[in-house]
């Protein structure tokens, strides 16, 4: 029940297409829904976030879908560029309690 | 405004040995948060301090573990090493619980 699962592992997505990447959780006290992104050598950094009474939220090309009765999230980014490669993270958490991330998609932009 | 500092960059020990690693969060961030970053596994939580107290603890052995100082500073101490430690470990500071992390570029250890 807490795990958050990630799909698929990894992506690549010819410049200016839309890169989707999936998420799915059990838990339903989960309340807060981030996307962290990761450049090699650096730590993750927050993307995008979504709270559940909403069903999408969009900033810039980066837009997140969420489905509440389906328990599912995913992330959109739009004319992905070769500097969107990198690993997303989707990760989860009920606030209250510890976060949960997903084990990550590695994305590749060909140029 | 800096950002959070991690120290050293990079590490190699040898099995059995003990490592401690330091954070130091974010100016007026009171919350510290530990992950281990694996191929394979991904991001797994460690552990979460606020305000000198441990709030959480993920599922990892009781050879892993931490402690908060009274500026925030953080340290994390794995003694026994073991093979499998090997990874790249990430400390995280943020205002509010849970909420926009802000990691630092973490800690690369190689136990041989």
């Amino acid at each position: 029940q807490q795990q958050v699962k990630q799909s698929p592992q990894s992506l690549i997505v010819q410049k200016g297409g839309i890169s989707i990447i999936n998420c799915a959780y059990e838990n339903t006290a989960f309340d807060y829904f981030p996307w962290y992104q990761q450049f090699p050598g650096k730590g993750p950094a927050l993307l995008i976030a979504i709270r559940p009474d909403v069903s999408e939220k969009k900033e810039g090309r980066f837009t997140i879908s969420f489905n509440k009765s389906a328990k599912q999230f995913s992330l959109h980014i739009m004319d992905s560029q070769p500097g969107d490669s990198a690993t997303y993270f989707c990760a989860a958490t009920p606030h209250i309690d510890k976060i949960i991330f997903g084990k990550g998609t590695r994305l590749h932009i060909l140029p | 405004k800096a950002g959070v500092t991690q120290t050293p960059r990079y590490l190699i020990k040898t099995r059995g040995q003990q490592v401690t690693l330091s954070c130091s969060p974010i100016s007026g961030h009171r919350s510290v948060s530990w992950y281990q970053q694996t191929p394979g596994q991904g991001l797994q939580f460690l552990f979460e301090y606020f305000s000198e107290t441990q709030r959480n603890k993920g599922n990892f052995p009781g050879r892993f573990s931490g402690r908060q100082f009274s500026n925030s500073r953080s340290e994390m101490n794995v003694s026994t090493l073991e093979l499998g430690d090997s990874a790249l470990y990430l400390c995280a500071s943020s205002l509010e619980r849970n909420e926009k992390l802000f990691f630092g570029s973490g800690t690369q250890l190689s136990v041989l």
